[in-house]
């Protein structure tokens, strides 16, 4: 059973530019997970989603930052406009169960690195 | 606001001696904790969790935890680390939908 894929691994943008982030969920999960790693950081929340819709995006930046998760396909998580400071490790993570439930628990994927030039 | 916290940043350790890394979470609801691994160019892998039950948590690799309510932490520890336990340990506490982690502890572990 293939773990969470996300890719690319790593992805280089200028300022200005827009990235794409994408998260395929280990077979049989339908609940996604973002978190952020800044250097020197641990992980920080920013979204949750199951399929064709956002639950929980109290950890997303207001501007610029969005997220998806469609019928088919992976989830993406865009960035607009990319600045300096959104230069972090990008985590995926998926569950197979609902987000608090009984024996919920979340399965990383390999992150992709962003360095914003 | 829910937090965690690790103490240690950085521990050195040799081949064969005790491990014991430190957790504490401030969190006023149901816990859930967890202890996630990261090797050397690898992905988080979950070492074990506590949702419930005994206090006392069994997980891969001869790792374990003990969850104290009285103290609010969930340390980690393993009796006699190998030099392949090299890497970086993370808390985590589920709050609501999201994880909380810690900052993360660098394990090093000469041969």
């Amino acid at each position: 059973n293939a773990g969470v894929m996300q890719n690319p691994r790593h992805l280089v943008r200028r300022r200005g530019q827009e990235a794409r982030l994408r998260c395929s969920p280990m077979k049989g999960h339908s609940h996604v997970y973002w978190y952020r790693q800044l250097p020197e950081e641990g992980l920080k929340f920013m979204v949750y989603l199951q399929k064709e819709n956002i639950i929980d995006e109290s950890g997303m930046p207001k501007e610029r930052f969005s997220a998806e998760f469609p019928k088919e396909g992976p989830s993406i998580l865009r960035i607009q406009q990319v600045v300096r400071g959104d230069s972090a490790a990008y985590f995926c993570a998926s569950s197979p169960l609902p987000a608090g439930g009984p024996g919920d628990t979340q399965y990383f994927g390999p992150g992709t690195r962003l360095t914003v030039l | 606001a829910q937090s965690v916290s690790q103490h240690n940043h950085h521990v050195i350790l040799s081949e064969a001696a005790s491990l014991e890394l430190g957790c504490n979470y401030s969190y006023g609801g149901t816990v859930n904790l967890f202890w996630y691994v990261q090797y050397p160019g690898q992905h988080l892998q979950l070492l074990l969790k506590y949702f419930s039950g005994d206090p006392l948590v069994k997980g891969i690799k001869g790792f374990e935890a003990e969850f104290i309510k009285s103290k609010f932490s969930f340390n980690l520890r393993k009796p006699s680390v190998q030099w392949s336990d090299t890497a970086e340990y993370f808390c985590a506490v589920r709050a609501g939908t999201a994880l909380i982690f810690g900052k993360g502890t660098t394990l090093s572990v000469s041969s």
